[in-house]
């Protein structure tokens, strides 16, 4: 199946930086989503975004589907970005359902 | 508008014993999928329903079952539960590609 990896596993940040979260994928992907869990486990809907670019305030995304990968960029982090975020994909591959296989996760500290 | 609501928000089980977790999906989404996500991992993909039929299911044994109903909601029941089985298990519901999660049923096995 395929295999989504996140880079870095682990960042810590004092408040006001910026980050660059990667996610590689290894197959064709027709469905891309960027999710922030926060520690009550809820995962928040970030982006979806097959290919492209995409912004939403202080966060942006890009995939670049032929090179498969995709990055989310955080700016002038605030306490309330720490969590963990996923990037999750669904392979052409996986005609005729929605599975989304999930990444391995970076999870992201602010230090205020 | 709500979003995807799971209940019960806890449950405390004993090995051995059954479980029925519920799910409603975001009104006018008719696909429910179910996932479950250990501690430290991301979530994996156990069930996919639409319109009350199966359209997928990941690498889970048969004590994993579910269902949806005709207003769309959804149950997942585990039977036999074993101490692995404790994790959150979250509920996503779509209309078109984009997914979107509930809050999850946080299960212990004890």
């Amino acid at each position: 199946g395929i295999q989504v990896e996140q880079s870095p596993p682990d960042l810590i940040l004092q408040e006001g930086a910026n980050s660059t979260l990667r996610c590689n994928f290894s197959d064709s992907v027709n469905n891309l989503q960027w999710f922030h869990q926060n520690p009550w486990g809820q995962l928040i809907n970030l982006f979806y975004i097959p290919s492209g670019t995409k912004q939403n305030g202080r966060l942006s995304a890009t995939t670049v589907a032929t090179e498969r990968y995709s990055l989310l960029y955080i700016s002038s982090s605030q306490t309330t970005d720490s969590g963990v975020y996923f990037c999750a994909v669904k392979t052409l591959s996986n005609f005729g359902n929605e599975k989304l296989t999930f990444g391995t996760g970076t999870r992201l500290t602010i230090i205020p | 508008d709500a979003g995807v609501t799971q209940s019960p928000t806890h449950l405390i089980k004993t090995r051995g014993q059954h479980v029925t977790l519920r799910c409603s999906p975001i009104s006018g989404h008719k696909s429910v999928s179910w996932y479950q996500q250990v501690l430290g991992q991301g979530p994996q993909f156990i069930f996919q329903y639409y319109e009350k039929e199966e359209r997928g299911r990941g690498n889970f044994p048969d004590r994993f079952s579910a269902r949806q109903f005709p207003n769309y909601s959804s149950e997942l029941n585990v039977n036999a539960l074993l101490l692995g089985d404790s994790a959150l298990y979250l509920c996503a519901s779509s209309l078109g590609p984009e997914q979107y999660f509930g809050p999850g049923t946080r299960l212990t096995v004890t």
